[in-house]
């Protein structure tokens, strides 16, 4: 089946400092990729929407100069969290749909991102 | 306005008991509707998903669908503790592209 490979699962970083998340899909090509972002005990709140070769969608009141989305490739997505404040410690998920519709969404495992 | 409501419990049923999940939308043109469970710290993983009126059943799993009520459920039979979980409502609402919109989870518990 399909799968997406998330990385780091894990990163603490300094207050001030950039993070970048990597979402890669292995076996299909991903035209379009879904970044979400969890609180503790909260649902998944969609960030974007990036589409292979274009500008990203945000979401209402999702701030995209702090939250760079960059989608190069038909199988690699990076979000990057600039000057990151502990308020942006959180659960980061990606999401990929296979461009042939043939493996629906596929997740990531998530990121956990901690801003000390 | 939220697009997907989950009572976010916790559901308590014994072990062997039927599971009754519940979900509404706000969207009436939505056609894609699922059924993901996420353990803690960890991401959603698909159960099920149903795109018709009616019944659809996968092993222990059964979704129900019912558009003119913006209603759709996920029944769990033979609860097993292991099914101890979030279990997340997801629809692709028409505006929304082709994103998943998830509801709050509901987080449900099987005692042995």
């Amino acid at each position: 089946g399909a799968v997406v490979s998330q990385h780091p699962s894990r990163v603490i970083c300094k207050s001030g400092t950039s993070v970048k998340i990597e979402c890669r899909s292995l076996d299909f090509q991903a035209t379009t990729m879904f970044w979400y972002r969890q609180f503790p005990k909260k649902s998944l709140m969609l960030m974007a929407t990036s589409n292979e070769g274009s500008k990203a969608t945000y979401e209402q009141g999702v701030e995209k100069d702090k939250f760079l989305i960059n989608h190069a490739s038909l199988t690699l997505s990076t979000l990057t969290v600039t000057s990151a404040h502990p308020e942006d410690s959180s659960f980061y998920i990606c999401s990929a749909r296979d461009g042939a519709g043939g493996y629906g969404y596929t997740f990531g495992s998530g990121t956990r991102l901690t801003v000390v | 306005q939220k697009e997907v409501e989950q009572n976010s419990g916790p559901l308590s049923v014994p072990e062997g008991a039927i599971a009754s999940l519940n979900c509404t939308y706000s969207d009436r043109g939505s056609q894609s509707f699922f059924w993901y469970r996420q353990y803690s710290g960890k991401s959603p993983e698909l159960i099920m998903s149903i795109y018709s009126n009616g019944d659809k059943e996968d092993g222990r799993f059964t979704a129900q669908l019912n558009k003119a009520s913006q209603y759709v459920s996920l029944l769990i039979r033979d609860s097993q503790p292991s099914d101890s979980a979030t279990y997340l409502c997801a629809v692709i609402p028409r505006q929304a592209g082709t994103a998943l919109i998830f509801g709050k989870g509901t987080t449900l518990s099987v005692s042995s």
